[in-house]
């Protein structure tokens, strides 16, 4: 069974801080995505990443595969208040008709 | 705007009723998904759908049943609700495709079984 985990599961700054949300996985997977849920809210889709290596920029959030295909991560810069939520990771193997998502990671920006 | 909508934001049902939750997508899309979110377990698949009259099983399937009469419309049944199926219920579409195709999300529907 294809697991991700993340972490951390809750992380609670100061706006202004500079913040890294990790998802990790054993299996490999051929694309990467990462949504954003807000409360009341279904999640919405960031970014998909496909290639191992590939680094994306959306605005302040900065997106990384891993060479490998087995993890990601999520750098944001000078966090906002505006970038709380519940940031879900998930993947789709190459095999799969489906993608799998991770535990999420509950982000707290503090004014 | 897409969209996707969810039949209730809330329900409160007793053990042993049987639930229907319905899904409609004004976006002609293909794939229609079922996941249910409960905290530390993020979203896991129950069914889905990949055209009128098509199902296949998620990862938790048991307890539940869905029916897609029309393309935009994906409802999922819980024949005899469960203390255990208390939660939240989110109902997404993505054009037919790679499997990271994106998937648009409605709302959620909070199910609580007394």
């Amino acid at each position: 069974t294809q697991l991700l985990e993340q972490s951390p599961q809750f992380l609670s700054i100061q706006e202004g801080e500079n913040l890294t949300v990790y998802c990790n996985s054993s299996s490999v997977f051929s694309s990467l995505q990462w949504y954003r849920q807000e409360p009341g809210e279904g999640p919405v889709l960031l970014v998909t990443v496909v290639t191992g290596g590939e680094v994306k920029k959306l605005k302040r959030l900065t997106f990384q595969f891993g060479d490998a295909r087995k993890d990601s991560s999520l750098h944001i810069t000078a966090a906002q208040p505006g970038d709380t939520g519940l940031y879900l990771c998930a993947g789709a193997a190459s095999s799969a008709s489906k993608i799998i998502f991770g535990s999420g990671t509950r982000l707290s920006i503090r004014p | 705007d897409v969209k996707v909508t969810q039949s209730s934001r809330y329900l409160v049902k007793r053990t042993g009723e049987k639930v229907f939750l319905e899904c409609v997508q004004d976006m002609d899309h293909e794939n229609m998904f079922w996941y249910r979110q409960d905290p530390g377990l993020g979203l896991r698949l129950i069914y889905f759908s990949y055209d009128v009259k098509m199902k296949e099983k998620g990862d938790i399937p048991e307890g539940y049943s869905v029916s897609r009469e029309k393309k935009e419309r994906f409802s999922l049944i819980l024949e005899s609700a469960s203390t255990n199926q208390t939660s939240m219920y989110l109902c997404a579409s993505s054009l037919r495709g790679p499997s990271f195709n994106e998937q648009f999300f409605g709302p959620g529907t909070r199910l609580t079984v007394l």
